[in-house]
C-alpha cells in the first residue's frame, strides 16, 4: 500500500472547519483513500474513504485531487469533541482481507 | 451500523498472569478479524490476522506462543497474553471488516488496557 504522509498536529478553533491534508503521491490506481480517528483511549472510527470522487457524510467531507497525489479531509464544523487523531490511510483493494495499516496520524486539537 | 465489541476494557493483573481478550462483531459475520497493540504516544501496530476456522497470521517480531489468537466462529477472536509481563502492557485493539467486498471499511473495537504490575 502506498505512504501517506501528515502533518503531525493542527490547531482549530470551534465552529470553524478543519481541514487535514494528507499527501500520498505513490497511490496507485486501485488504491482508496481511508480516513480514521482515534479519540483518546478509544479505538479508531471510521470516517469516510473515497477512489476518485469526492465523498460527503454525516461526519465530513473527502477532496481528492484529479492527480489522486494528495486529499483534504474537511469537519465542517468542529467541535471539542472533534479533537483527536486523524489518520489518512491508503489501502489497496485486491483483497478484502488485508488489514489497514497507520501512520502517525496528524493530532488535531479543537480549541474553544 | 456495523459494531465490534472488546471485552474486559481495561485488565490490571500480576506478572506471569496469562489474559484472554474478546473481540465480536454484533451485528455481522467477520471471517477475518485484526488484532493491534498501541504503546503510550505511538500509532497502532498490526500484531496478526485472525481467520476463521484457521491459524493466525503473525506479523515479524509477535510471538505466536505469547499471544495466543483464535478464531472459532465468524463473530468472535480471542487474544490470549500467556504468562504476561509488564512489558506486555499496553493498549490492544481489535478489528473487523463487515463481509468480504473489498470496499467495505474495517470497524474497531474500544479496545483493551492492559496493565501488568
Amino acid at each position: 500500500d502506498a505512504k501517506t504522509t501528515q502533518p503531525t498536529s493542527m490547531d482549530c478553533a470551534e465552529g470553524r472547519a478543519a481541514n487535514l491534508p494528507c499527501n500520498h503521491s505513490t497511490i496507485s490506481g486501485n488504491e482508496y483513500v481511508y480516513w480514521y480517528r482515534q479519540i483518546h483511549s478509544q479505538g479508531p472510527q471510521y470516517i469516510i474513504h473515497g477512489l476518485k470522487n469526492n465523498e460527503t457524510n454525516e461526519m465530513a467531507s473527502l477532496i481528492i485531487t484529479e492527480d489522486r497525489k494528495s486529499s483534504t479531509l474537511i469537519l465542517p464544523h468542529a467541535t471539542l469533541r472533534d479533537t483527536a487523531v486523524y489518520y489518512c490511510i491508503v489501502r489497496a483493494h485486491s483483497s478484502g482481507n488485508t488489514p489497514l495499516v497507520f501512520g502517525k496520524g496528524t493530532r488535531l486539537s479543537v480549541i474553544a | 451500523g456495523a459494531v465490534v465489541s472488546q471485552h474486559p476494557s481495561r485488565v490490571i493483573c500480576k506478572s506471569g498472569t496469562s489474559v484472554k481478550i474478546e473481540c465480536r462483531s454484533l451485528d455481522f459475520q467477520a471471517t477475518t478479524m485484526f488484532w493491534y497493540r498501541q504503546f503510550p504516544k505511538q500509532s497502532l501496530m498490526l500484531m496478526a490476522t485472525s481467520n476463521e476456522g484457521s491459524k493466525a497470521t503473525y506479523e515479524q517480531g509477535v510471538e505466536k506462543d505469547k499471544f495466543l489468537i483464535n478464531h472459532a466462529s465468524l463473530t468472535l477472536s480471542t487474544l490470549t497474553v500467556t504468562s504476561a509481563h509488564p512489558e506486555d502492557s499496553s493498549f490492544y485493539i481489535c478489528s473487523a471488516r463487515e463481509g468480504t467486498a473489498p470496499n467495505q471499511p474495517q470497524h474497531f473495537g474500544d479496545g483493551t488496557r492492559l496493565s501488568i504490575l
